[in-house]
């Protein structure tokens, strides 16, 4: 079992350009997340998908879209990145909803110059 | 804002002593659970304590919840230089439909050797 794997580990972009960050988990998860982690702070959810075709917004979604793909995958979008957006951010996943433990992927480094 | 908020914001002890940290939340919860995560990696879940339980004990880790006071505490026994990491607590509100997972902003321990 691989886990939560998440590409690209580090990327930098310029202001307006577009990527998408993606993620994978092959736990057989329903839930699905995209949390951003500034220095020294905790994180923040972007957007989460409690099952497959559903997305819902976070505490921070601005600037973001999601696409939850099927059961396994779940993107986020930077249409028009900016500075702002520099972040580490953390994908995740967990079986069910409340009282189930979240697992972590390894996190993207993203910088916006 | 966040739903979870951990004090100290940092904490620095030698090894041996006891790592005391705390957590305050706003709304009712299904759960709390306890994360911990090493520089430049994603976290990693400790332990989990429900709304029912009061304290709950996982090898050096011993958590309590007080929900009239909104707070948890998570204590470590005997510290070791490994203990060193950011540690966060994250809640299921009740209210949303118990996807949605919100971090405090840590306590970073170091642990002296």
């Amino acid at each position: 079992n691989a886990g939560v794997t998440q590409t690209p580990k580090f990327q930098v972009l310029k202001t307006g350009q577009s990527m998408t960050l993606q993620c994978a988990q092959d736990m057989n998860h329903n839930s699905m997340y995209w949390y951003r982690q500034d220095p020294g702070m905790g994180l923040r959810l972007i957007y989460y998908s409690a099952s497959e075709g559903t997305t819902d917004k976070g505490e921070v979604p601005n600037g973001y879209n999601v696409s939850r793909l099927n059961k396994r995958e779940f993107s986020l979008r930077l249409e028009s990145a900016a500075p702002s957006q520099t972040s580490v951010y953390f994908c995740a996943s967990r079986r069910g909803y409340s009282g189930n433990t979240i697992y972590f992927g390894e996190g993207s480094w993203l910088t916006v110059v | 804002s966040q739903q979870g908020e951990e004090d100290p914001q940092a904490l620095s002890i030698q090894e041996g002593e006891n790592a005391t940290m705390n957590c305050s939340y706003k709304t009712s919860i299904n759960n709390l659970q306890w994360y911990r995560q090493n520089s430049g990696r994603g976290l990693v879940h400790l332990i989990l304590i429900r709304s029912n339980e009061r304290e709950k004990h996982s090898g050096r880790l011993r958590v309590t919840l007080d929900t009239s006071k909104k707070s948890s505490s998570l204590l470590i026994t005997a510290s070791r230089a490994a203990d060193t990491a950011s540690y966060f607590c994250a809640t299921d509100p009740q209210e949303t439909s118990g996807s949605r997972l919100t971090f405090g902003e840590g306590t970073q321990l170091t642990v002296n050797p």
